[in-house]
């Protein structure tokens, strides 16, 4: 079975500081992982997506995410947050074979102070 | 505009009763989701579509239902079955099943039950 885990329910972080939200996985063939981010009042939207190839994969608004098979990690990471990066930021996983089945973390919430 | 409209906003259902969910995109995409958003759970797959007048269920389907009869509309139904309505529900589309980095979600219904 698929599953996805963001062990942290939220996450402070001053402006200026280098950010990381964390995601684990566990899924039975090759994993493709998904980052997306949810503004307030403005839907949910895709992030950055990892398939194969560089581990170190970078998406919109400065953000990368790093794989790393031996720890089933996709850490999203940021060199300096802004304040306009608060949101909800989830982690998807699917199986390379199951299109259309996203399976989903709980999701995080990054608070980025002046 | 390009885009997916859900309407309503807002609903409301009494107990016993079946509601319909509406989500229609202009964007010609082939496939279309439904995904359920409770807090602390992130979001779950309820049903996809990924061609006209087909549909699978996804991992919460049990007292939903849905129709694909047209490419650009897929309606949700929350059944008298779903014993636990309760939530905000998230329709998106991409241009076909696996198209993750290009999938437009729409605002949301809340659905409450009275």
């Amino acid at each position: 079975a698929q599953s996805v885990a963001q062990p942290e329910d939220q996450v402070n972080v001053a402006e200026g500081n280098p950010l990381t939200v964390k995601c684990t996985y566990s899924v039975s063939g090759n994993p493709y992982l998904f980052w997306y981010v949810q503004y307030p009042n403005r839907g949910l939207q895709f992030l950055l997506k990892y398939i194969t190839g560089d581990n170190l994969v970078k998406g919109s608004y400065g953000f990368e995410a790093e794989f790393n098979k031996s720890q089933t990690s996709f850490h999203l990471k940021k060199p300096s947050a802004l304040v306009s990066d608060s949101a909800l930021y989830f982690c998807a996983v699917r199986d390379g074979g199951s299109q259309g089945n996203l399976i989903f973390g709980k999701g995080t919430k990054l608070s980025v102070k002046p | 505009d390009g885009g997916i409209t859900q309407s309503p906003k807002y609903l409301f259902r009494k107990e016993g009763q079946n509601v319909t969910l509406s989500c229609e995109q202009n964007l010609n995409h082939d496939a279309m989701y439904w995904y359920r958003q409770d807090p602390g759970q992130g979001l779950r797959l309820i049903y996809y579509s990924q061609i006209v007048n087909d549909f699978q269920k996804g991992d919460i389907a049990e007292g939903y239902s849905v129709s694909r009869e047209k490419k650009e509309s897929f309606p949700l139904t929350v059944t008298s079955a779903q014993k636990n309505p309760t939530a905000f529900y998230l329709c998106a589309s991409s241009p076909s099943a696996g198209d993750e980095e290009t999938q437009y979600f729409g605002p949301g219904t809340r659905l409450l039950v009275l």
